[in-house]
């Protein structure tokens, strides 16, 4: 039973244009949301976060977006580098709870 | 720097053979976490400590084990290895923030070891 849904495997993107990469939840209870990034060889590192309280957070070139009712969230990496291209993971958690739920990733490649 | 570090980064070892990966932190974090990923997959999380207390995940097999001897170390031993536990183990910590205003849950990783089971 997959918690947390990252649908596609790969995305391919032209250097300079916005990526956008997708997850969805199914448990309206999780009320906190990541994003890592992970570069082949080495752990996943953190990249952004999210509470359920917004819908939005910003940070540099990344944009995390939270749509509540749909159960949905989204990663925005506008404008996209190759340096950007590796396995993205979305998570989610609750506040209190140290554990984590991931996604299954998303290869992102970005061709300059 | 900081850090999560993970030995040895490939392990191979034999059907049945014991098996111990270790993992170390200088963040002093007082929550560590054993995942195990194959190809293609999410990461799915084993087990974890926090501070001393032992959490096992339910669907844990009971081939796997922990030991954290100090806030510093975890290792994850493998008691007999099957084919099907041939994958990525990662290590990752994180610092309870129940305390503060808000608790977040931002887990640092190391690198992993690739196991490989003959």
């Amino acid at each position: 039973d997959q918690q947390v849904k990252q649908n596609s495997p790969s995305l391919s993107v032209q250097e300079g244009r916005i990526s956008i990469l997708n997850c969805d939840y199914t448990n309206s209870m999780f009320d906190y949301f990541l994003w890592y990034k992970k570069y082949p060889a080495e752990g996943p590192t953190f990249l952004i976060s999210i509470s359920s309280i917004k819908d939005k957070n910003e940070d540099g070139r990344f944009t995390v977006f939270l749509n509540k009712s749909a159960k949905h969230l989204s990663l925005h990496i506008v404008p996209s580098q190759p340096g950007d291209s590796a396995v993205y993971f979305c998570a989610v958690s609750n506040f209190g709870n140290e554990k984590l739920t991931f996604g299954t990733g998303t290869r992102l490649t970005i061709i300059p | 720097d900081a850090m999560v570090i993970q030995n040895p980064r490939y392990q191979v070892t034999q059907f049945g053979k014991p098996v111990t990966l270790s993992c170390s932190q200088t963040l002093n974090h007082n929550v560590m976490y054993w995942y195990q990923q194959k190809s293609s997959q999410a990461p799915k999380l084993l087990f974890h400590y926090y501070d001393k207390d032992f959490n096992n995940e339910a669907d844990t097999p009971d081939n796997f084990q922990s030991r954290r001897p100090n806030t510093s170390f975890c290792f994850l031993d493998i008691r007999s290895p099957g084919l099907g536990d041939a994958a990525m183990y990662l290590c990752a910590t994180s610092r309870d923030f129940k305390g503060g205003i808000l608790a977040k849950n931002i887990q640092y990783f190391g690198a992993g070891t690739r196991l490989s089971v003959l």
